[in-house]
């Protein structure tokens, strides 16, 4: 069955450096996420994506985030100077319409911010 | 914003006895998802739900979208230790571009 795959797996980054999580979505799908997951806490939406913009945020999603689809294939979550807070797992997920089918997800990237 | 409120927050259970869960909100939402998460992975979708009054089953889990659209359950019949693991409801407001409202979830343990 055809996945969403991210990687890397583990990040470890220097508080203030910037850092690009990637993910590769599922191939036919049009419509691409990220979600973060605090540890311990519930999943919280930061973006989707489509036909190359933004199509709707979230308040954590803020100067720091951007987004992008540099290819046909990977979908990338930058953040530009990171804070310790920013310590999650982030997840990608794709799905084929916005409404009426189902969000799919990858197995997360955690960040950890030292 | 939005939030769901999802119960109960953990259960311990024998295995072979039949879960139920549930989330409530005040507000109405177009489509309810469930999804259960493992340790270190990603949310794996079990069971999605798209119109009011839908009553879904996939193998031993059954979800329901509530009437009102404000609420949905799932059961899980009839547990094994594999059903170990965090359950989590998802849903979409209307007028989304794709923005999920998770639940805070509920931790499952059984027993064997």
């Amino acid at each position: 069955e055809p996945e969403v795959t991210q990687t890397p797996s583990h990040q470890v980054t220097q508080m203030g450096q910037e850092v690009i999580l990637r993910c590769v979505p599922i191939s036919n799908h049009l419509y691409f996420y990220w979600y973060r997951q605090i540890l311990g806490q519930k999943v919280e939406f930061l973006v989707s994506f489509y036909n190359n913009e933004i199509s709707e945020k979230s308040e954590i999603f803020d100067d720091q985030f951007s987004v992008e689809r540099p290819d046909g294939s990977n979908f990338t979550l930058k953040i530009r100077s990171t804070k310790l807070e920013d310590s999650a797992m982030y997840f990608c997920a794709s799905s084929n319409t916005v409404t009426r089918r189902p969000q799919h997800f990858g197995d997360g990237t955690r960040l950890s911010i030292l | 914003g939005q939030q769901l409120n999802q119960s109960p927050q953990s259960m311990f259970i024998q295995e072979g006895e039949d879960v139920s869960m549930n989330c409530t909100s005040s507000s109405i939402f177009n489509t309810w998802l469930w999804y259960k998460q493992d340790p270190g992975e990603g949310p794996v979708l079990l069971i999605a739900l798209y119109k009011a009054g839908e009553l879904t089953s996939n193998g031993r889990l059954t979800a329901q979208f509530g009437i009102t659209r404000k609420d949905s359950f799932l059961n899980i019949s009839a547990s094994i230790p594999s059903d170990v693991g965090i359950y989590f409801c998802a849903g979409q407001p209307p007028g989304s571009q794709g923005n999920l409202i998770f639940g805070k979830g509920t931790k499952l343990s059984v027993k064997p």
